[in-house]
């Protein structure tokens, strides 16, 4: 398994441009995710889905939109590129199931770097 | 305030053995991980302890969780120079169906001979 790739590692966008910034995932997990990490800030959630079909917020989701279409792939995007989202992005994914006991096991990508000049 | 709180940094040298705390507030967390991101990298799971465990060993490292005082330590024994890594502590609770984690800012973990 290549587990959770992300494409692509690094990317230098002007203000206003737009990106997708594309994550998959070959496990068959249903969960879903997409963090920014900035400088000693740790990890904000920016959306997550559940399933195929399903999105939600999650801490910081202005400035950003996301689509599942697939179980695989989890794309987010960029529509008017601001310098505060210079960040670096992470994809996750996990199998959860509420009851089970089973645990919310995630596994990463390596990181998207964004940088918005 | 932050939900998980962690110290930003610990320096210890080389075959000592670290402890990185952490605090939470959510009385409800189910599980408690910690994870390790070594640098240009995702985030890698290196353990989790259930909200009923006190204690999980796996190989050097030890995790206690103490649930009265909402305080989780990873304890790495015999700590190596591979060990230096950013480590986060996670917590995550069931909320309106869904368990989603509630990560730490990390602890920077400096091994020096």
């Amino acid at each position: 398994n290549a587990g959770v790739t992300q494409t692509p590692k690094f990317r230098i966008l002007k203000i206003g441009q737009s990106m997708t910034l594309q994550c998959a995932q070959d496990m068959n997990h249903n969960y879903m995710y997409w963090y920014r990490q900035d400088p000693g800030m740790g990890l904000k959630l920016i959306y997550y889905s559940v399933g195929a079909g399903i999105t939600d917020k999650g801490e910081v989701p202005n400035g950003y939109n996301v689509s599942r279409s697939t179980t695989e792939d989890f794309p987010l995007r960029l529509e008017l590129a601001a310098p505060s989202q210079t960040s670096v992005y992470f994809c996750a994914s996990s199998y959860s199931v509420l009851g089970s006991g089973v645990g919310e096991t995630q596994y990463f990508g390596p990181g998207t770097r964004l940088l918005v000049l | 305030g932050e939900d998980v709180e962690q110290s930003l940094f610990l320096s210890v040298r080389e075959g000592d053995s670290s402890v990185i705390n952490c605090t939470y507030t959510d009385s409800s967390s189910t599980y408690l991980y910690w994870y390790k991101q070594e640098p240009g990298a995702g985030l890698q799971l290196l353990t989790y302890i259930f909200s009923n465990m006190d204690m999980k060993q796996d190989q050097r490292l030890t995790v206690l969780l103490n649930k009265k005082d909402k305080h989780l330590s990873l304890r790495i024994a015999d700590t190596q120079t591979g060990d230096s890594a950013i480590y986060f502590c996670a917590e995550s609770m069931a909320s309106g169906g869904s368990y989603i984690p509630t990560f730490g800012r990390g602890t920077s973990l400096i091994v020096h001979p």
